[in-house]
């Protein structure tokens, strides 16, 4: 079975500066999506920015982007110029392809912004 | 813009009772999921399904049945609570391809006494 491990409960960052959320998997499989979720204090779940494994460019979406080692399996969130909204739990995601959809998730990282 | 609604942001029962937890989407989509969200513990799936009166166990099934009668429509069922049972629910859909996201609703936060 698939399993997600994210090695820190707790980061924080300055307003402005950046951070690097960590983020292993283990799997035997060679094709599958990996994800991190975003859920702010008391708000929904979610997508911050997803990877398939077959692409080996880095995904990004703007101030957001993914180290992906696919022969570590290490999938690590860069998030630069913090802001204070970034401030929340962040969740990393692994997904088979094909066969079931569910998401295994790690069990989160949460982000503090200082000002 | 897709929407996924919980029937309750908070809800508090007692040991012994039925609960249901409900949830609707509005996309149309195929897959449908109940998660339990506990601190230290991230999420666990207790139930997913695919399509219309079908159903798979998650994780965590045991103490939790679900129903799906409709597509837009999956309800998580607690059939006699327990206090172990007190934690935020998080429904989420999907369409049926493994690259979608998943989008979640806000959350069921409950507390059985």
């Amino acid at each position: 079975a698939q399993t997600v491990t994210q090695s820190q409960p707790e980061m924080s960052v300055q307003e402005a500066e950046t951070v690097t959320l960590s983020c292993t998997y283990d799997t035997s499989e060679s094709d599958y999506y990996l994800f991190w979720y975003k859920q702010p204090p008391s708000r929904q779940m979610i997508l911050v920015i997803r990877q398939e494994a077959y692409k080996q460019q880095n995904a990004t979406e703007n101030r957001f982007s993914v180290n992906f080692q696919k022969a570590a399996k290490s999938f690590s969130l860069k998030i630069s110029d913090s802001q204070l909204g970034d401030a929340a739990m962040y969740f990393c995601a692994y997904r088979t392809q094909g066969g079931s959809e569910k998401l295994v998730f790690g069990k989160g990282t949460k982000l503090t912004v200082n000002p | 813009d897709v929407k996924v609604t919980q029937s309750s942001r908070y809800l508090v029962k007692r040991t012994g009772e039925k609960v249901f937890l409900e949830c609707v989407q509005d996309m149309d989509h195929e897959n449908m999921f109940w998660y339990r969200q506990d601190p230290g513990l991230g999420l666990r799936l207790i139930y997913f399904s695919y399509d219309v009166k079908m159903k798979e166990k998650g994780d965590i099934p045991e103490g939790y049945s679900v129903s799906r009668e409709k597509k837009e429509r999956f309800s998580l069922i607690l059939e006699s609570a327990s206090t172990n049972q007190t934690s935020m629910y998080l429904c989420a859909s999907s369409f049926g391809q493994s690259y979608n996201e998943q989008f979640f609703g806000p959350g069921t936060r409950l507390t059985v006494l």
